[in-house]
């Protein structure tokens, strides 16, 4: 019963380019969720998704960042001409459903650097 | 606007010993509680919830404690092991969906 597995782990872009962070949820979970950490910051909510619905981008940037969950394959956070300042842990988590009071389940992060 | 706030970025423990880590939240509409614990380059585990409807909840060696008339909820782990060492995050939830508001997270380091 694997967990949530997002990928690459690390990823280095140069400022300019895109960087792209894939996340499958865990078997039977139909939510996702983006979160980012900043250094020595907790975890920012950015995005809910479920199966070709975004529910809520409230914690987006308003430019270059975008994300999907199609309805095969990962869910995909996409980032668009990189900064520095776009530097940080980027976690996905998955919930099996629609409910207010239920835990969600993380990946283990990709932690993208720009150069 | 920090939402949810841990004012104590470390603590340290000796082994054995109880730990506290302590958490304060601004939103009366939050309903739900949760403390995750993250090693250095993982993700966030899930240690234990409460809802507000209870005052505390245990778990083995874990224990967290609600008071929702001071907005505040702490996380007790008794006797403190070396493998707790580890960065642990409140989160609270129930506004909507499974969306989480996460604190800033305390470094517990528990010492042999």
């Amino acid at each position: 019963n694997a967990g949530v597995m997002q990928n690459p782990r690390h990823l280095v872009r140069r400022r300019g380019q895109e960087a792209r962070l894939r996340c499958s949820p865990m078997k039977g979970h139909s939510h996702v969720y983006w979160y980012r950490q900043l250094p020595e910051e907790g975890l920012k909510f950015m995005v809910y998704l479920q199966k070709e619905n975004i529910i809520d981008e409230s914690g987006m940037p308003k430019e270059r960042f975008s994300a999907e969950f199609p309805k095969e394959g990962p869910s995909i956070l996409r980032i668009q001409q990189v900064v520095r300042g776009d530097s940080a842990a980027y976690f996905c988590a998955s919930s099996p459903q629609d409910s207010r009071n239920t835990e969600a389940f993380f990946g283990q992060g990709t932690r993208l650097t720009v150069v | 606007d920090q939402q949810v706030k841990q004012n104590s970025p470390s603590l340290s423990v000796q082994e054995g010993r109880i730990s506290i880590l302590n958490c304060d939240y601004t939103n009366s509409m939050f309903d739900y509680f949760l403390w995750y614990k993250k090693y250095p380059a993982e993700g966030p585990t899930f240690l234990i919830s409460i809802s507000s409807i209870k005052d505390k909840n245990e778990d083995g060696r874990f224990t967290v404690f609600l008071n929702k008339s001071a907005k505040h909820l702490s996380l007790h782990i008794v006797p403190s092991q070396p493998g707790d060492s580890a960065v642990y995050f409140c989160a609270t939830g129930g506004t909507s969906y499974g969306k989480l508001t996460f604190g800033q997270g305390t470094i517990l380091t528990v010492h042999p």
